[in-house]
């Protein structure tokens, strides 16, 4: 199976914009969808970008999502950082056989 | 609305088992699949499997093959996990979270804290 590669943490100022990547180790990122999910300390995960790109409702614009077949990831940006979208933020993808792959998660810091 | 509610944390003994439950509402059961992911403390999240709500097919993580049992009862709309010959790298607390297919998570339990402590 593939794994999902995400930095530990990354952190920028209010207002900024921030990009975390999601890089996939074999197979196309392109075969599969990805998800991001936001989990807030002490909380369940919320989906923030499903199918690559697609925010659900509720989900601010300012979160956007897009793949990259060049390097093989997917990235999740967020523009005009607020202190409320600090957070872990993972990315989620599957293989063929829909067995789920997530990865390690990203500590975003607002500071 | 759409609500996954999950049973309450668990105490138990290596070698034990624990079967947590996961009751939906808000949507017909039957055309969703339900996943199982876990967290341990500290960590991130870890995929367990997920089972049809429709024809009961279940997909197991390879890592938890002969330990894990997932079904459903189709007259309450719930779903069950069941880990057995539980270790202390178990402690977790587990979500459930509904699946659309291919594979993505649009609702998730409140999550269940499962301690395995002698």
């Amino acid at each position: 199976n593939f794994m999902l590669t995400q930095p530990h943490s990354v952190s920028e100022s209010p207002g900024k914009t921030v990009t975390i990547s999601c890089t996939r180790s074999s197979g196309s990122i392109a075969s599969n969808y990805v998800q991001w999910y936001q989990q807030r300390p002490g909380s369940s995960p919320t989906t923030v970008i499903y199918e690559d790109n697609q925010r659900p409702s509720g989900v601010p614009d300012r979160f956007s999502g897009s793949i990259d077949s060049s390097s093989n990831s997917a990235s999740l940006t967020i523009s005009g950082l607020k202190t409320e979208d600090e957070a872990d933020y993972y990315c989620q993808s599957y293989d063929s056989s829909a067995f789920v792959v997530f990865g390690g998660g990203t500590k975003l810091t607002v500071l | 609305q759409v609500q996954l509610v999950q049973s309450g944390a668990e105490v138990k003994k290596p070698g034990a088992s624990v079967k947590v439950s996961c009751k939906a509402s808000g949507y017909t059961f039957t055309s969703y699949g339900i996943s199982w992911v876990r967290q341990a403390p500290g960590q991130g999240l870890e995929w367990m499997g997920w089972i049809s709500a429709y024809n009961g097919n279940t997909n197991y993580a390879q890592k938890l093959q002969g330990r894990v049992t997932m079904t459903t009862d189709t007259s309450t709309s719930t779903a069950y996990m069941e880990l057995r010959s539980l270790r202390s790298d178990d402690t977790a607390v587990y979500y459930c979270a509904r699946v659309i297919l291919p594979v993505e998570f649009d609702y998730w339990g409140q999550g269940t804290l499962v301690t395995v402590s002698s």
